[in-house]
């Protein structure tokens, strides 16, 4: 089934810690994006890819890291991980330039950092 | 001032109502509008995506742009139980050279059998 594939799904993380999402996806699109989605807040960009081997900060970047050695996949990583972390995490995809006609979005990563 | 005010809700309406979710935006620039439907614990599916101004309609989903007015909505006809998420707006457009993609933060609604 084309689509995204996140993992891993839900982590509990010490403080301090180091840890990378991995992103997938299938269906050979250009552009890619991480978010993360707080209550209250919505959806959040973190980094963005608008092509194998560019990299962008989105509004949220950091303590976050990114690239983009080819283009099925977008890992996200967190160099030392920190409370204020605990979030879900998206990854999206998108065909078109500028994501006008609207992201593919993975199931997310529910991330805990006690 | 957000660039997108989406009220969260929750909605409640009886199986059958029409559901009427709204977003309004301050940008003008912004060119293509988005509605996504996120299930619990899943991530935003797109329902709907539309160019400028104008209706849309898909099944018994329609979505309306006025950009005169920086509104824009998304009707749900005959709603069922299996409606029951949360509704994000989406925009995008250049904004002073830069290209912007932003979400509201979302309508819960419960469709009650």
């Amino acid at each position: 089934i084309a689509g995204i594939t996140q993992a891993p799904t839900s982590q509990i993380l010490a403080a301090g810690r180091r840890m990378t999402l991995r992103c997938t996806q299938d269906m050979r699109h250009n552009a890619m994006y991480w978010y993360r989605q707080d209550l209250g807040l919505g959806l959040r960009l973190i980094h963005y890819s608008n092509t194998a081997g560019t990299t962008g900060k989105g509004e949220v970047p950091d303590g976050y890291s990114v690239s983009r050695a080819n283009t099925d996949d977008f890992p996200l990583t967190l160099a030392s991980a920190v409370p204020s972390q605990t979030s879900v995490y998206f990854c999206a995809s998108s065909d078109h330039p500028t994501g006008g006609r609207g992201y593919t979005f993975g199931s997310g990563t529910r991330l805990t950092v006690v | 001032q957000k660039e997108v005010e989406q009220d969260p809700g929750p909605l409640s309406v009886p199986e059958g109502a029409i559901v009427s979710l709204n977003c309004t935006y301050s940008n003008s620039a912004f060119q293509y509008f988005m509605w996504y439907r996120q299930y619990s614990r899943k991530g935003p599916e797109l329902l709907m995506y539309t160019y400028s101004s104008g209706n849309k309609e898909d099944g018994r989903f329609t979505a309306q742009v006025d950009k005169s007015s920086k509104y824009i909505s998304l009707f749900i006809r005959d709603s069922q139980p299996s409606d029951s998420a949360t509704y994000l707006c989406a925009m995008s457009g250049v904004t002073s050279g830069t290209y912007k993609y932003i979400f509201g933060t979302g309508t819960r609604l419960k469709v009650l059998a």
